[in-house]
């Protein structure tokens, strides 16, 4: 498609439930982002994939996170046993260089 | 890696005021500064870059930068501000070698009549 494309838009889970977040990337970016913003707050960087290279994972905030990014091109974040301060939103980026394009975002909240 | 300081949380302002918003970057290479803005419930869009060339970037909505090598400072500045331009603003830094891009925390501008 013409963006980044991330499903779903809005995402209500009980707490302790596993959550997956998609994210559709421009065709033919390499670079692909994970990034969450709580509210009030900036972006918070979770995880970085670029081509064929070991992601990383520097930002994930705990070992319930994963990410995986498969055949170059679609990414899921995983959130296992969500907490509530596991609520916001998820935001993903695509990149050749020189620039992001972002999706908009799937709004998480864990209740 | 490199990082990113915003040196304000928010920067409140009246309208035709100017502003400045401050970022400050740390890398041990050389970067591409970047400029986003996030209109209330909107996503992220780009505001201006820097890559190479003129130190002095212009970009949408009458904002320009000025990329600082010596003070490693990318400041966004608009002359005359609207309401229209009530956002947060992120500062972000992606190395030359790499996309490994970061975000400062943001900057809240709040232009009041």
């Amino acid at each position: 498609g013409a963006g980044v494309s991330q499903s779903p838009s809005n995402k209500v889970t009980e707490k302790g439930k596993d959550v997956e977040l998609r994210c559709d990337p421009i065709s033919g970016h390499t670079a692909l982002y994970w990034y969450r913003q709580s509210l009030g707050q900036g972006l918070e960087f979770l995880i970085y994939f670029q081509g064929n290279s070991a992601p990383d994972k520097s930002g994930l905030p705990s070992d319930r996170f994963s990410a995986e990014r498969t055949g170059g091109s679609v990414s899921t974040l995983t959130i296992q046993r969500t907490q509530q301060e596991d609520s916001a939103v998820y935001l993903c980026a695509s990149s050749p260089q020189g620039g992001y394009t972002f999706g908009s975002g799937t709004r998480l909240t864990v209740v | 890696a490199q990082s990113v300081t915003q040196l304000d949380s928010q920067v409140p302002v009246f309208e035709e005021a100017p502003v400045e918003l401050r970022c400050n970057y740390s890398s041990s290479v050389s970067v591409y500064l970047f400029w986003y803005v996030q209109y209330p419930n909107q996503g992220l869009q780009l505001l201006l870059k820097y890559l190479s060339g003129s130190t002095l970037v212009k970009g949408i909505n009458g904002f320009e930068a000025e990329f600082n090598k010596s003070q490693t400072s990318f400041h966004l500045r608009k002359p005359s501000v609207h309401i229209s331009d009530t956002a947060e603003y992120f500062c972000a830094v992606s190395p030359y070698n790499n996309n490994d891009m970061r975000f400062g925390a943001g900057t809240r501008l709040t232009v009041k009549p």
